[in-house]
């Protein structure tokens, strides 16, 4: 059964610094990987997908990359801002039982202290 | 632009009371999704639908029930609310089968007392 982890549950890092949340799974038998960025008591935002047979995506500040054999994506976030703070979640699409289901993981809360 | 909307931001309700949760996506997306998420545990799959009138269980599905009568609007329906359905509860869609990815509604935090 595919398990999808994030490590660490939180993090904290100074305004400026570039960081990198990790996002791991078991079963490489992925159709693709989305990066969300969720708000404090608000939805999901969808940030970065990646298809299984993409190796990374960029938009702006954000990297997100995807090592299928190893079982592990990174999401960079380059020269970060306090605008940025927020929990950010990773899910993996596979197919289960002739459909397809993501798979989530429980998140990673950032914070940005200016 | 995609637009997924959840009919309540918030809503508490009493111990056994029937709750309609409604999602109206205006993409014509097949897929539709309800999710609640809790702390600590990420996202989980209560239902999904990929047609009309179609239905899955997902990974929770305990406790609910949903309605898919026509393509735009997704309802999940809790029959009798219990305490631990205190919950954010997320809808999203998608179009196709394996390589979109999912839009998803602005949530509904739902308090059962």
């Amino acid at each position: 059964k595919q398990e999808v982890t994030q490590i660490p549950a939180a993090l904290s890092v100074p305004e400026g610094e570039n960081l990198v949340l990790n996002c791991s799974f078991t079963d490489s038998a992925i159709y693709n990987l989305q990066w969300f960025r969720q708000d404090p008591g608000k939805g999901l935002t969808s940030l970065l997908l990646i298809q299984s047979s993409q190796r990374e995506q960029t938009s702006g500040r954000l990297n997100a990359s995807l090592d299928k054999s190893s079982g592990r994506s990174t999401l960079y976030i380059a020269a970060s801002q306090p605008g940025d703070s927020a929990t950010y979640l990773c899910a993996v699409k596979e197919e289960v039982d002739s459909n397809y289901q993501l798979i989530w993981g429980a998140g990673t809360k950032l914070i940005i202290k200016p | 632009d995609v637009k997924v909307t959840q009919s309540s931001r918030y809503l508490v309700k009493r111990t056994g009371e029937k709750v309609f949760l409604e999602c109206v996506q205006d993409m014509d997306h097949e897929n539709m999704f309800w999710y609640r998420q809790d702390p600590g545990l990420g996202l989980r799959l209560i239902y999904f639908s990929y047609d009309v009138k179609m239905k899955e269980k997902g990974d929770i599905p305990e406790g609910y029930s949903v309605s898919r009568e026509k393509k735009e609007r997704f309802s999940l329906i809790l029959e009798s609310a219990s305490t631990n359905q205190t919950s954010m509860y997320l809808c999203a869609s998608s179009h196709g089968q394996f390589s979109y990815e999912q839009y998803f509604g602005p949530g509904t935090r739902l308090t059962v007392t």
